[in-house]
């Protein structure tokens, strides 16, 4: 059973292209967050929602939106894509504010 | 600009040497500290989370300290082995925001 999954693995799209990534944890965590390793292979926090509530970092351009139906779920949308989002994204969750993360396997965005 | 630096970037370690590798965050605000295990192709597996100054922390060979006073901890590997090859990620919870700010890593590689 994997813990924290997202989909698609790759995705591979053309610039201006509207895509979606979903990520579900089957884990009972109360807190889901997207991450983008960026060419440098940083991981950068872009999200955390906690029931509800929704934390954003200021960086991360409006294109890219999360959307939770439930608890379990945590997908992320972006609009107009271009060039510089092509990185991979993780999505994770964690229990408690200090408890550890449980990363998905990643999901690889290309934009062409 | 909330930096947490890790050195060094690359190790190379022969098999059965110990080593030891370095996390140095802002030592204010601070909340948990974070120790990750990257291998390749996969994601990244919590090692350690550390919420208390002084703590130490052990699982099997490896092992982990925290000042959060001077903001650094330290990751230590006893009798390295070949599995251990890994890039191991620290990250570091605090500045009033939720999830957590990662360092680039230090890239282990044990040679036989």
């Amino acid at each position: 059973d994997t813990a924290v999954s997202q989909t698609p693995k790759y995705l591979v799209t053309q610039m201006g292209n509207d895509k979606s990534i979903k990520c579900e944890q089957n884990l009972g965590h109360d807190t889901m967050y997207w991450y983008k390793q960026d060419s440098k292979k940083f991981l950068k926090i872009m999200f955390s929602y906690n029931n509800k509530e929704l934390i954003i970092n200021e960086t991360v351009p409006n294109r890219f939106s999360p959307k939770s139906p439930d608890k379990a779920h945590l997908n992320l949308h972006i609009n107009s894509l271009e060039l510089g989002d092509s990185a991979v994204y993780f999505c994770a969750s964690s229990r408690y504010r200090v408890s550890p993360l449980h990363f998905g396997n990643g999901t690889r965005l290309t934009v062409t | 600009i909330l930096n947490v630096e890790q050195s060094p970037q690359s190790l190379h370690v022969q098999e059965g040497d110990s080593t030891n590798f370095t996390c140095s965050f802002p030592s204010s605000n601070f909340y948990a500290l974070h120790w990750y295990r990257w291998e390749t192709a996969k994601s990244p597996e919590a090692l350690f989370v550390m919420t208390l100054n002084g703590d130490e922390k052990k699982k099997g060979r490896i092992s982990a300290t925290l000042n959060t006073k001077e903001g650094y901890s330290y990751l230590y590997i006893k009798g390295s082995q070949p599995e251990d090859s890994a890039t191991y990620l620290c990250a570091w919870g605090g500045g009033g925001a939720d999830g957590l700010t990662f360092g680039k890593g230090t890239h282990l590689i044990i040679q036989p």
